[in-house]
């Protein structure tokens, strides 16, 4: 059974519509992230949640907005699309640990959610 | 910021042939993943190896954190390898870890 899920697989929207990309994750943990991957560039970090809260915000734009419902739970909203957001969105965990202020967490991720703005 | 440079950028190797996958980071890392990209997108955790060697099955990832490398060992390649091998590093500097990737080596592996 999958760990993490992302829903949908694939997903086509038009400019200047919106939409949310689902993730959920049954790995128990309490650390949750999103990264993108585009064609161009290698995989970047988003933002990192721990116990619900937001830790890091690596994206410039404030189109982009989690939402965490549940501990387990964290999607991704993004307003007025544009095309340069084609991308695979893939959600992640990990059980964050700090050991004399250094972590050792080990990430997992999800299958990824590619999608296309026309 | 820390940038993550992998090396080769592609690999072609007949089965049975041993690859050798580079990873140099600019900055400490006291994180460090070795994952695998199928050709379908799918990302797989390989190795957590922030320092020393550890070995999965025919993989051997050995870091050395002073000098900021660290490198992927496959031995006897089979097809089902082939893909992109991503290094994936985390400076500890966050609360919670935030990963910069490299570009990945592209590896095909033919019978």
């Amino acid at each position: 059974d999958p760990k993490i899920i992302q829903k949908p697989k694939y997903l086509v929207a038009v400019t200047g519509s919106e939409k949310i990309l689902i993730c959920e994750q049954y790995l128990g943990h309490n650390a949750m992230y999103w990264y993108r991957q585009s064609a161009k560039k290698p995989l970047e970090f988003m933002f990192s949640y721990s116990y619900q809260k937001l830790m890091d915000n690596q994206t410039a734009s404030s189109r982009f907005q989690p939402q965490s419902s549940k501990k387990n739970h964290l999607d991704l909203q993004i307003t007025a699309l544009k095309p340069d957001d084609s991308a695979t969105y893939f959600c992640a965990s990990s059980a964050p640990f700090r050991d004399w202020g250094v972590n050792y967490a080990e990430q997992f991720f999800g299958p990824g959610t590619r999608l296309t703005v026309l | 910021g820390q940038q993550v440079q992998q090396s080769p950028a592609s690999l072609v190797l007949q089965e049975g042939e041993n690859a050798e996958l580079q990873c140099n980071f600019s900055s400490t890392a006291t994180q460090l993943q070795w994952f695998y990209q199928s050709p379908g997108g799918s990302l797989v955790s390989l190795l957590s190896n922030p320092s020393g060697t550890k070995h999965t099955g025919r993989l051997t990832s050995t870091t050395v954190t002073k000098e900021r490398r660290s490198s992927l060992h496959i031995s006897s390649s089979q097809t089902t390898d082939s893909g992109t091998y991503l290094c994936a590093i985390d400076p500890g500097t966050q609360v919670v870890g935030q990963l910069t990737f490299g570009r990945g080596t592209r590896l095909q592996v033919y019978a």
